[in-house]
């Protein structure tokens, strides 16, 4: 598949689990994203990567813990998060970091958490 | 920092009628203007575009138009068609390498048969 794949589509867990999102692009880009969308709020940037270096931490959490093996992969792990984190979240790939830069957003995760 | 209001949130147009959705920035510094469209279940694709060094760019049916003054940018579509049905969400940027995307909280836009 072209583009960027994420999965699951859907993930349902308890506030005391540990689970994890994954995010894959094939587009030769040097730079992945998460973002977070809730309802009627605007998309939230989480963290980014640039060539596997983490650029960017938006004042996230520590129960969400990124990872960025190479610059193709990027994971989202999940630990005792709350109802609150309920939300779809995306990933996102772009040629570089840079304001001006097209994204190109994955399908996304739906989170449900328990 | 930058801030991005959007308006309306929804937007309910009958179908062949025109639709407008206006955002405004605080950053006098921005100067690049995306537009994303999100489908129903799908995920958020970039539609049109727009830099500080024009006023108006066209795609088809679609344009955005850019007030630097003001500080506002909106979104046009003409001729709807029920395809047009989504969310649409704009955004500001410095086009500059360090700096990053910041979204509204989107229009969500329906088009009646």
């Amino acid at each position: 598949e072209t583009g960027v794949t994420q999965t699951p589509r859907h993930l349902v867990m308890g506030m005391t689990n540990k689970k994890s999102l994954k995010c894959e692009q094939h587009l030769g880009h040097n730079a992945m994203y998460w973002y977070k969308q809730s309802a009627k709020k605007p998309l939230e940037l989480m963290f980014v990567y640039n060539f596997k270096e983490q650029t960017e931490n938006n004042s996230v959490p520590s129960r969400f813990s990124p990872e960025c093996p190479n610059s193709s992969h990027l994971f989202l792990h999940l630990h005792t998060l709350q109802p609150e984190d309920s939300a779809l979240y995306l990933c996102a790939s772009s040629q570089e970091v840079g304001g001006d830069e097209k994204l190109f957003f994955g399908s996304g995760t739906q989170l449900s958490v328990l | 920092g930058e801030n991005v209001e959007q308006h309306p949130s929804t937007l309910s147009v009958q179908e062949g009628d025109s639709a407008v959705i206006k955002c405004t920035y605080s950053d006098s510094a921005s100067n690049y203007f995306p537009w994303y469209k999100q489908e129903l279940g799908k995920r958020p694709q970039l539609i049109i575009d727009i830099r500080s060094n024009v006023g108006e760019k066209k795609d088809q049916r679609i344009a955005v138009t850019l007030n630097k003054t003001a500080k506002h940018f909106s979104l046009h579509i003409t001729e709807t068609q029920p395809e047009d049905s989504a969310v649409y969400f704009c955004a500001a940027a410095r086009a500059h390498r360090d700096d990053k995307i910041i979204f509204g909280k989107g229009t969500r836009l329906h088009i009646l048969p």
